[in-house]
């Protein structure tokens, strides 16, 4: 079974510019998951779909950012205009739930770097 | 939300050695997994373990829901379990809450 896919693993960046994650979930798996992991932390939820619908999106910051998950399967997460402070790895996890177990799978992740 | 503690932030072993790493949550949890961040900053599954005991190898982990705390333990230590070890329970809509890890270095 093939896990969580991410693209790009990493990405430069500078101020003010905008960037965009892809992230494909495992097959079948109705909920998805953005995480922002900076350096030293562990990861935090910035939203959650439950197919293609938002479960939880308070701690997004939607000034600048959005996320969407057409046809609840890929998902796609913008930054525009991106800060300083939004580096940070990205990552992606997917979940079977609510069909059966809630155990979450990441992806590895986007690595971006804002100069 | 919930609040995590994860002891000790760091740890250095000798291969070989046992540890044991403590997670304390503080609201009750339907939800709870262990992960290894390896070096290259994937997040492995360990467990997915809301209460009881469940083994893997080397690996094991225990949580006491109604105590609001899970442990996980490390035997014969290996050079590639380095890396950092979270915990992540979850309530209401099965939401992962993540301490800030416990950094484990293995040395031969």
């Amino acid at each position: 079974e093939a896990g969580v896919a991410q693209s790009p693993r990493y990405k430069i960046i500078e101020k003010r510019q905008s960037v965009a994650f892809w992230c494909n979930p495992i097959s079948g798996h109705a909920t998805l998951y953005w995480y922002q992991q900076i350096l030293g932390q562990g990861p935090k939820l910035l939203i959650q779909f439950q197919n293609n619908g938002v479960v939880d999106d308070s701690q997004l910051p939607k000034d600048r950012f959005s996320a969407e998950r057409l046809k609840g399967v890929d998902s796609t997460l913008k930054i525009q205009p991106a800060k300083l402070e939004d580096s940070a790895v990205y990552l992606c996890a997917s979940s079977p739930y609510p069909a059966s177990s809630y155990e979450q799978y990441f992806g590895p992740g986007t690595r971006l770097t804002v100069t | 939300g919930i609040q995590v503690e994860q002891s000790p932030p760091d740890l250095i072993l000798q291969e070989g050695a046992n540890s044991t790493l403590r997670c304390n949550f503080s609201d009750s949890v339907n939800n709870l997994q262990w992960f290894h961040q390896n070096p290259w900053g994937q997040l492995i599954n360990l467990f997915y373990i809301p209460s009881g005991t469940k083994q893997n190898g080397r690996l094991s982990a225990t949580t006491v829901a109604t105590e609001r705390y899970s442990l996980l333990y490390i035997s014969s230590s290996q050079t590639t379990d380095s890396g950092v070890y979270f915990c992540a329970p979850g309530a209401g809509s099965y939401q992962l809450t993540f301490g800030k890890g416990t950094k484990l270095s293995v040395i031969p």
